[in-house]
């Protein structure tokens, strides 16, 4: 059973325009976030991260929303870029225990120029 | 400052063969882990060390599976025999201390034959 789900296996945003990436879980017990992004041949790459006692943080042209109540996290990328298009991989980490990341499935990002 | 290394970046094996993936983590960084990747799904923790140690390897999937941190410093994951659902990523990632984002190599791909 996928404890942390992305449901959009692609998007496409226009160069310029916002780009929102959306993840749900389903462990009540994580409280930090990550989110990842990764290129073809890549390993994947911290972006932005967030801890369950904050519902945004923001870094630029990347914010993360969390929303605790309905278990789902946001990521925003304004505006966006060409540069931007990647696979963007959602994480959450337990309380408890090694802080092993749990991760989606991940969502293709294309921006077109 | 150097990143996590992996080697090889590429390994192809028949089924029954031996194959030792390498990691080396940045340098000062306590906690190493293994995940993979399978068919492009989610990305899946394998196990985790601080230093030596092994603290969490609830993810290795089965006996076939070794891995080894001598001296905490590089780690190695050995899989004896190997079998076609081996075949994917294998991703190494260190972090400093736990519960912090963790700085991801740029993968072995594994394919079993």
């Amino acid at each position: 059973d996928q404890q942390v789900k992305q449901n959009s296996p692609s998007l496409s945003v226009q160069e310029g325009r916002i780009s929102i990436l959306n993840c749900d879980y389903t462990n009540s017990m994580f409280d930090y976030f990550l989110w990842y992004k990764k290129y073809p041949a890549e390993g994947p790459t911290f972006l932005i991260s967030i801890s369950s006692i904050k519902d945004k943080n923001e870094d630029g042209r990347f914010t993360v929303f969390l929303n605790k109540s309905a278990k789902h996290l946001s990521l925003h990328i304004v505006p966006s870029q060409p540069g931007d298009s990647a696979v963007y991989f959602c994480a959450a980490s337990p309380t408890s225990g090694t802080y092993k990341y749990i991760f989606g499935t991940g969502t293709r990002l294309k921006v077109l120029a | 400052e150097a990143g996590v290394t992996q080697f090889p970046s590429h390994s192809v094996i028949e089924k029954g063969q031996t194959v030792t993936l390498r990691c080396d983590p940045i340098s000062g960084h306590d906690n190493l882990y293994w995940y993979r990747r399978v068919m492009g799904k989610e990305i899946k923790f394998l196990l985790h060390f601080v230093k030596e140690s092994k603290q969490d390897e609830s993810g290795m999937p089965n006996n076939r599976f070794l891995a080894e941190r001598t001296g905490g410093t590089y780690s190695t994951l050995k899989v004896q025999p190997a079998e076609l659902e081996d075949s994917g990523v294998y991703f190494c990632a260190s972090s400093q201390t736990m519960g912090t984002e963790a700085f991801f190599g740029q993968g072995t791909r594994l394919t079993v034959v």
